[in-house]
């Protein structure tokens, strides 16, 4: 079981706006920055936003937020493109340890 | 362009060794901790290991505590995980991850491509 509560799967149409959540605590979410990764059939992950930090070369259609001990990653105007896992992940004060979350499969219909 | 190339993956046998390696280029590497991450086969990211810029401060999953060993060689811009004591449940590939900053308590803001460990007899 992941440190990190992630949805299975969320599904989109093209251009339609999409949010995914990542639940924590307050060890972890509540404490630190999050990063949200790519990966595409299986392929190297690649980071989509970390913090409030969008890295070149990832288009401001992904943004990413936090309140409290969730933070989401949200895409506007979805792509067939961004068909993909997304994983949440931070640090834990607690375990001294990074988590993840357990990974969220987005189909874009 | 900063990039995090892996080596060092293969076959070995079940209590067997092996060192991975991580050549970075393109950022100042004492500047930033590192981090190693695994994903098993059909399974999710796993996070390994991590060391701060300095490489005085390192961290491990309980899963490998023991039996691996993060460091750096920041004169040859290199990190490393020197794996024992392998077991069947290690088989992964191993990405090397940069943090955005000093310490590991940041977030990872770029991925190398991955090295493929198999452990089996």
């Amino acid at each position: 079981q992941s440190a990190l509560t992630q949805e299975a799967s969320v599904s989109g149409t093209v251009g339609q706006k999409v949010t995914l959540s990542c639940t924590g605590n307050s060890n972890n979410i509540g404490s630190y920055a999050v990063g949200w990764y790519q990966q595409i059939s299986h392929g190297a992950p690649k980071t989509v936003m970390f913090g409030n930090s969008l890295p070149s070369g990832i288009p401001d259609r992904f943004s990413g937020s936090k309140s409290g001990t969730t933070a989401s990653l949200t895409i506007s105007g979805l792509q067939p493109e961004d068909e993909a896992d997304y994983y949440c992940s931070t640090w834990d004060y607690s375990l001294s340890a990074r988590v993840f979350g357990g990974g969220t499969k987005l189909t874009v219909l | 362009e900063v990039q995090l190339l892996e080596s060092g993956g293969g076959l070995v046998q079940p209590g067997g060794s092996l060192r991975l390696s991580c050549a970075a280029s393109g950022f100042t590497f004492s500047s930033y901790a590192m981090s190693w991450v695994r994903q098993a086969p059909g399974k999710g990211l796993e996070w390994v290991s991590a060391i701060s810029g300095s490489g005085g401060s390192t961290y491990y999953a309980d899963s490998v505590k023991g039996r691996f060993t993060i460091s750096r060689d920041n004169s040859k811009n290199t990190l490393y995980l020197q794996m024992n004591s392998l077991r069947a449940e290690d088989t992964a590939v191993y990405y090397c991850a940069k943090e955005n900053g000093r310490t590991v308590t940041t977030a990872l803001d770029v991925w190398g491509k991955g090295t493929t460990v198999t452990v089996s007899s």
